[in-house]
């Protein structure tokens, strides 16, 4: 079975550093790839996806993750973060060929950005 | 923007009890999903349904549950007899009918605490 590590728990930086936010896979076929937010008291919400094609994808407010298939992983980024990305944050991945809901998540990365 | 709605948002009930939590996904999905997320836990998946029956579900998916899509536009999720470690938050998501979009649109989730 598929499983996803995403291995910083609690990031708290300030307004305008960068942000990288680690997660791999393990899975050896093809797979698709998923960065989920969660706001404080809000729904999940999909900020960016990978199926194919260019690795590097770019998703809603300025985020963008990078699909390295060697080293299993893709990672979330963001050159200067503001307060409003305060939240959680989900990796999840998908095996090719299976529907959606077979989605696999990380345990999820809190990010708090301090004004 | 279409959404998925889930009622309720929050149920408090005693163990042993009967609970249904409420889903209305957005109206043209036709893969629907529940999700839960313990407290300081990750997102699980939980069971996927799709023409009326279900077509996947995970090792917690026990007897103790089922779904059930009532009408044209609820998705229903029953626990049977709820236990204390069913206290959760329960997420509903729903995606179009190709498998290979992947995104789940979730709702806003409803949170069972079993005292």
């Amino acid at each position: 079975a598929q499983s996803v590590s995403q291995h910083n728990h609690h990031v708290i930086l300030s307004e305008a550093a960068s942000l990288e936010l680690g997660c791999n896979y393990s899975y050896g076929g093809t797979v698709n790839l998923f960065w989920y937010v969660q706001y404080p008291g809000q729904h999940l919400q999909l900020l960016l996806k990978y199926f194919s094609g260019d690795p590097l994808v770019k998703g809603i407010k300025g985020f963008e993750a990078e699909f390295i298939k060697s080293k299993f992983s893709f990672n979330l980024r963001k050159p200067s973060v503001q307060w409003s990305d305060t939240a959680e944050y989900f990796c999840a991945v998908i095996p090719g060929g299976f529907n959606a809901g077979k989605s696999t998540f990380g345990d999820g990365t809190t990010l708090t950005v301090k004004p | 923007e279409p959404e998925v709605t889930q009622t309720p948002s929050h149920q408090v009930t005693q163990m042993g009890q009967e609970v249904i939590l409420r889903c209305v996904p957005i109206s043209n999905h036709l893969y629907f999903y529940w999700y839960r997320q313990i407290l300081g836990q990750k997102v699980e998946f939980l069971v996927s349904f799709y023409n009326n029956e279900i077509s996947e579900k995970s090792e917690i998916f026990d007897d103790q549950f089922s779904v059930e899509r009532p009408d044209g536009s609820n998705f229903t999720l029953k626990i049977r007899s709820t236990k204390l470690e069913d206290s959760a938050m329960y997420f509903c998501a729903s995606s179009e009918a190709s498998w290979n979009t992947g995104e789940l649109f979730f709702g806003e989730g409803s949170r069972l605490t079993v005292l």
